[in-house]
């Protein structure tokens, strides 16, 4: 099975632009989380999403914003940015329902904020 | 208090030595509990999970897990510089979904 894969791999934007992050899970997992690791907070807990419904968010500030496709593929949205957004974001998928709790990470998009 | 607690290290051990990896969490209903390794750059790799009281081994790779003292290692037998990276404990809740991470523990293995 294919893994995680997140588009793009390495962008840089301005401060008050924003950005949207793309994320496809392993074929038939259905629940995709969203995180943001930094050096100094390690990693951050965004949101999870399971069959296109947010289940749970994190303590992210509403400039942070995500979505979840019918075929399980999410996008997360950042707004206005601001240089502290800078950050690797990694998306995980897993099987969801029953299938199990083991999350898997794609490689991550480096976000970085000018 | 942090809900997942990890010595950040840096653990340094040599070449062949059992490496012991140690995580506290705060939250009594946790039910599922995750090892993984982060290579630097690079992201996330699921190495072990564990989901009741005892001892879990697959390969070098051995968790344990006692819930009663909410505590949960990871012991790496046999080690090699290839080992060389951050290890993140992470947990779920009963009360919620979301996946919580230690801040890690860096390990050195040393030729």
């Amino acid at each position: 099975k294919a893994g995680v894969t997140q588009t793009p791999r390495y962008l840089i934007k301005t401060r008050g632009q924003q950005v949207t992050l793309s994320c496809s899970p392993i074929s038939g997992h259905r629940s995709v989380s969203w995180y943001q690791q930094t050096p100094g907070q390690g990693l951050q807990f965004l949101f999870e999403y399971f069959s296109e419904t947010q289940r749970n968010k994190g303590n992210f500030p509403g400039r942070f914003s995500g979505r979840q496709f019918s075929n399980s593929r999410s996008e997360m949205n950042v707004s206005t940015l601001e240089l502290g957004d800078s950050a690797l974001y990694l998306c995980a998928s897993t099987p969801g329902g029953t299938g199990g709790y083991e999350q898997y990470f794609g490689p991550g998009t480096r976000l970085t904020v000018t | 208090q942090k809900e997942v607690e990890q010595n950040s290290g840096p653990l340094s051990v040599p070449e062949g030595a059992i490496a012991s990896l140690n995580c506290t969490y705060s939250d009594r209903v946790s039910q599922s509990f995750f090892w993984y390794r982060q290579y630097s750059g690079k992201s996330p790799e699921l190495i072990m999970s564990i989901y009741s009281n005892g001892d879990k081994e697959d390969g070098r790779f051995t968790a344990q897990l006692n819930k009663a003292s909410q505590y949960v290692s990871l012991l790496i037998r046999d080690s090699q510089p290839s080992d060389s990276a951050t290890y993140l404990c992470a947990v779920i809740s009963y009360n919620n979904n979301d996946m919580r991470f230690g801040a890690g523990t860096r390990l050195t293995v040393k030729p």
